[in-house]
């Protein structure tokens, strides 16, 4: 059982790209999360999507957009990046709430 | 939404004396707080949460207390290891709220053997 696996583990973007974080999970969870992680900051939820179909915003959505076409899968899209946005991303899942979110092994994204 | 506040950030202890990690919570209403543990290079797991129905829970070396009228949280971590070193985030989580869960910016422990 794999969990949650996220791609790429790493990449450096020029700024103005477009990209695209991937996030599968195979624990049939409905929930998902995305989360930015800077240090000092501890970890910012950016969307999250109760079941698929439906997603919501966190605390720190804005230059971000998901997409939640089935249960397995919630990729993170950067329209357009800016360097303000180098962090660690971090795709959770959990069941019904409230419960553990189980967390992924998380993409390392610098933007230049 | 709520603030969560953690202290310390930074905690150094020698192998086998207690660590202990405070966090406060703003919302009255949140109503379940996890810890979770992060090792280098790697992402948050969860070691031990208390529902707001409980005051204390214990897993070994592990405990976490609720105060709700205070609106405290403390992680206790007895007979302290080497490898119990880690950064430690408390988090909070409101009812209602498609389990988002709120973080505290973390405490890094070392545990110096």
């Amino acid at each position: 059982i794999a969990g949650i696996t996220q791609a790429p583990t790493s990449q450096i973007l020029a700024a103005g790209r477009r990209m695209t974080l991937r996030c599968t999970q195979d624990m049939r969870h409905n929930a998902m999360y995305w989360y930015r992680q800077d240090l000092g900051l501890g970890l910012r939820l950016i969307h999250y999507s109760n079941t698929a179909g439906t997603t919501g915003k966190g605390e720190v959505p804005d230059g971000y957009s998901v997409s939640r076409a089935n249960t397995d899968d919630f990729p993170l899209t950067l329209a357009s990046a800016v360097p303000s946005q180098t962090s660690v991303y971090f795709c959770a899942s959990s069941d019904l709430p409230p419960g553990e979110q189980f967390f992924g092994p998380g993409t390392r994204l610098t933007v230049l | 939404g709520e603030n969560v506040e953690q202290h310390p950030s930074t905690l150094s202890v020698q192998e086998g004396d207690s660590a202990v990690i405070k966090c406060t919570y703003s919302d009255s209403a949140s109503n379940y707080f996890p810890w979770y543990k992060q090792e280098l290079g790697k992402g948050p797991q969860l070691i031990i949460d208390i529902r707001s129905n409980v005051g204390e829970k214990k897993d070994q070396r592990i405990a976490v207390t609720l105060n709700k009228t205070a609106k405290h949280f403390s992680l206790h971590i007895t007979e302290t290891q080497p490898e119990d070193s880690a950064v430690y985030f408390c988090a909070a989580s409101i009812p209602n709220t498609g389990n988002q869960f709120y973080f505290g910016t973390g405490t890094s422990l070392t545990v110096i053997p």
